[in-house]
């Protein structure tokens, strides 16, 4: 059975804290891992990645992939209040698997 | 960036009434659409896949008389939710695959569909 698996769950930071947000995966057919951020309504992409070892990068956040290890991480350096979300991960195989979500709050 | 459009953004309806909910690709051609449900504090749920001219794949759990999908053209996926039950009140929302980048997908502002 395909599974998306996000860790932690939660998770409390401070203003200027570095954030790391996991996802595991096992699942047939991989084609690519999704981020995504999701506030009050739908998602917003972040990342798509495909290949192991390269980092994408977007200011603050940056995220990598392991295909052999089966995880991704995504990093949020120097965290701003607004990054207080839930962060999505998902696998597209077949079709689009998502974790159960990383709710981060960013007090100031 | 590609867009994707829901419509209505939420409705209100009475139980044992039909709702209809539709998803549209702005600016793309979209082979495959998701249909996503997501409850209060919750992950996205993935209820079906629906690709351009053919039927719709559910996931295991819902029920394909209750949400009909049909994928008429490659810009327009509809949702409808027939016999609505108050259990039935959701964020429902869609998300389109483009067919040139067939790795993209973009998400619609989603549904919010209170049955009372």
């Amino acid at each position: 059975e395909d599974k998306v698996v996000q860790s932690p769950l939660s998770l409390v930071v401070h203003e200027g804290d570095t954030v790391t947000l996991n996802c595991s995966y096992e699942v047939t057919n991989f084609r690519s891992l999704l981020w995504y951020k999701q506030e009050k309504k739908a998602p917003t992409f972040l990342f798509m990645l495909t290949s192991s070892g390269i980092e994408k990068k977007s200011g603050r956040l940056s995220s990598i992939l392991d295909k052999k290890e089966l995880f991704s991480i995504l990093n949020i350096t120097a965290t701003q209040t607004g990054d207080s979300a839930i962060y999505l991960c998902a696998v597209h195989n077949n079709d689009m698997r998502f974790g159960a979500g990383t709710r981060l709050t960013v007090k100031p | 960036g590609a867009v994707v459009s829901q419509h209505p953004s939420w409705v209100i309806c009475k139980s044992g009434t039909s709702v209809k909910i539709e998803c549209r690709s702005l600016d793309f051609q979209a082979t495959t659409m998701f249909w996503y449900r997501q409850f209060p504090k919750q992950s996205l749920m993935l209820m079906a896949t629906s690709n351009e001219g053919s039927k719709a794949t559910y996931e295991q759990g819902v029920e394909k008389d209750k949400f009909l999908i049909n994928h008429a053209s490659l810009t327009l996926s509809t949702l409808t939710v027939t016999s609505a039950h108050p259990e039935d009140s959701s964020f429902y929302i869609c998300s389109a695959q483009d067919k040139v980048h067939s790795y993209e997908q973009y998400f619609g502002p989603g549904t919010r569909l209170t049955v009372t």
